[in-house]
């Protein structure tokens, strides 16, 4: 069963960047495409994008492409999410969550979340 | 892009009740539908798959059903550890998924 372990929370101030990393162990990081998706307060789940980290290949809805970038190191087994141009809006908690390969597309493991709070 | 909305946004109900939480897709996703249980200052967990399938671990009070644009899922039975949001979520358009806006089912 893969497990997955965020780095802690951050504060960061407007126009700066954040990037949150999303450790896999203890099953086989290659088979899963590994999600990103953000929950403002008090607000629902957005789906980010997404890595197939054997293939290095990152894919990221309209609204977010040209602000994230999402990577990741096998050597590690690290996922890495970067926001940048940051903004007070984009305070949330982000989760990491596995997608495993051949799957429905079902996000069946999750981490514990990373608070990221934007503040001046 | 695939549009997920879920109906109602909020529910209350009682020990013991029946509920069913709905969401429609903007289009046809065939059984590409999952959903999702959250609680307070929690991360996401898995409830059911490909529209009907029980994840692992996940009590059969629980059952999700529908294709295509229209899904349910119920819950029978509600017990004081079902209170919380629920989260559809379509995984249709791969690899980019959309989720429903939720539905917080509180106790009356």
């Amino acid at each position: 069963q893969v497990q997955l372990v965020q780095s802690g929370a951050e504060v960061k101030k407007p126009g700066s960047s954040v990037k949150v990393s999303c450790k896999a162990s203890g099953g086989t990081f290659n088979n899963n495409a590994i999600c990103w998706v953000r929950q403002a307060p008090g607000q629902g789940l957005e789906w980010m994008g997404r890595i197939v980290p054997i293939l290095g290949i990152a894919n990221y809805t309209q609204r977010w492409k040209g602000r994230v970038t999402i990577v990741a190191d096998k050597s590690t087994t690290t996922t890495y999410m970067e926001l940048s141009s940051l903004r007070s809006e984009d305070t949330a908690m982000y989760y990491c969550a596995t997608d495993p390969a051949g799957g429905m597309g079902t996000l069946d493991n999750w981490g514990q979340g990373t608070l990221v709070t934007v503040s001046s | 892009d695939i549009q997920m909305t879920q109906s109602p946004s909020s529910l209350s109900a009682s020990l013991g009740d029946s509920v069913t939480i709905t969401c429609r897709a903007s289009q046809s996703i065939s059984i590409y539908l999952n959903w999702y249980q959250q609680k307070p200052g929690k991360a996401p967990t898995l409830l059911i798959y490909a529209a009907s399938n029980l994840e692992s671990g996940v009590p059969s009070r629980f059952s999700g059903s529908g294709s295509g644009t229209d899904f349910t899922l119920t819950i029978s039975s509600l017990q004081p550890e079902d209170f919380a949001t629920y989260y559809c979520q379509q995984s249709f358009s791969t690899p980019l998924y959309t989720f429903g806006q939720g539905t917080k089912l509180e106790i009356k």
